[in-house]
C-alpha cells in the first residue's frame, strides 16, 4: 500500500524566514509526486515532480525529488503571511492511478 | 473559465436518506476523483475514474457509489448516509499524460452533515 508521511505536522515561523517541508513516501511503482497549498478552501496546485523532472521552482517556492531516498522537500524562502496554509504532498504510483495524500503540514507565518 | 463545480455546497441530511452530490468539469479531463477531508486524517480518496465507464476504488470507498456516464460528470452517491460520513468532500479532475497525473483541479467542496 502506498504511504505518504509529511513532517513536521505544523510549523510556526516569522516573516522572512526560510522553511523546508518534508514528504517521504513508499510506493511500488512511482509515477509522480505533487505538492498543493490549501488555505481555507480547496487545494491549489504548486508542483508536479516526476522521474524526468525532479526539481521545480516558482518564485520563492522550490521543490526537489530524491527518488533514491524516497522523499521530496518543498522550500519557501523569505516567507510572507500569505504563505500561511496547509501544504499537502500527494503520490501517484502503484499499478493503478490512485492518489495518496499525506496529512499535510500546517505552516503559520507571523508578521 | 476552466473549473470544477460541485453541488450542493452545503447539505444537512438525516441518516438513511439517499443523496447525490454532483460534480462537473469543463476541461475535457479524463481523470476525475472524489475525496473526503477530515480533521487529523487529511484528504482521502473515495473513488476515481480514468474515463467514461471506468471507475475504481480509492482508499475509503465503503458507503459510496459513483458513476461516469459522461466525461464531464462524476456524481457521488450516498445510498444510505450515516453520521460517520459527515465530512468535507472535494471533487477533482486532471488530464492524464504519459502515464502520470498532471495538475488536479479541485472543486470548491461540499460540506455534508449527516444527523
Amino acid at each position: 500500500e502506498d504511504k505518504v508521511v509529511q513532517s513536521p505536522l505544523s510549523l510556526v515561523v516569522h516573516e522572512g524566514d526560510t522553511v523546508t517541508l518534508n514528504c517521504s513516501y513508499e510506493v511500488t511503482n512511482f509515477r509522480s509526486l505533487l505538492w498543493y497549498k490549501q488555505e481555507k478552501k480547496a487545494p491549489t496546485f504548486l508542483f508536479m515532480l516526476t522521474s524526468s523532472g525532479i526539481e521545480k521552482k516558482s518564485g520563492r517556492l522550490s521543490s526537489i525529488l530524491d527518488k533514491k531516498e524516497l522523499f521530496s522537500i518543498l522550500n519557501i524562502t523569505a516567507t510572507q503571511t500569505g504563505d500561511s496554509a496547509v501544504y499537502l504532498c500527494a503520490l501517484s504510483g502503484g499499478s493503478n492511478y490512485k492518489l495518496t495524500f499525506g496529512k499535510g503540514t500546517l505552516l503559520t507565518v507571523n508578521p | 473559465e476552466a473549473q470544477v463545480t460541485q453541488n450542493p455546497r452545503y447539505l444537512i441530511t438525516v441518516t438513511g436518506k439517499k443523496l447525490t452530490v454532483t460534480c462537473s468539469q469543463n476541461m475535457n479531463h479524463e481523470y476525475m476523483s472524489w475525496y473526503r477531508q477530515d480533521p487529523g486524517l487529511g484528504l482521502r480518496q473515495i473513488y476515481y475514474s480514468m474515463n467514461v465507464e471506468v471507475t475504481d476504488k480509492g482508499d475509503v470507498p465503503e458507503g459510496y457509489k459513483v458513476s461516469r456516464k459522461e466525461k464531464r460528470n462524476f456524481p457521488l452517491i450516498l445510498e444510505s448516509p450515516s453520521p460517520n460520513q459527515t465530512s468535507l468532500y472535494f471533487c477533482a479532475s486532471s488530464a492524464l499524460g504519459a502515464g502520470v497525473h498532471n495538475e488536479q483541479f479541485f472543486g470548491p467542496g461540499t460540506r455534508l452533515t449527516v444527523l
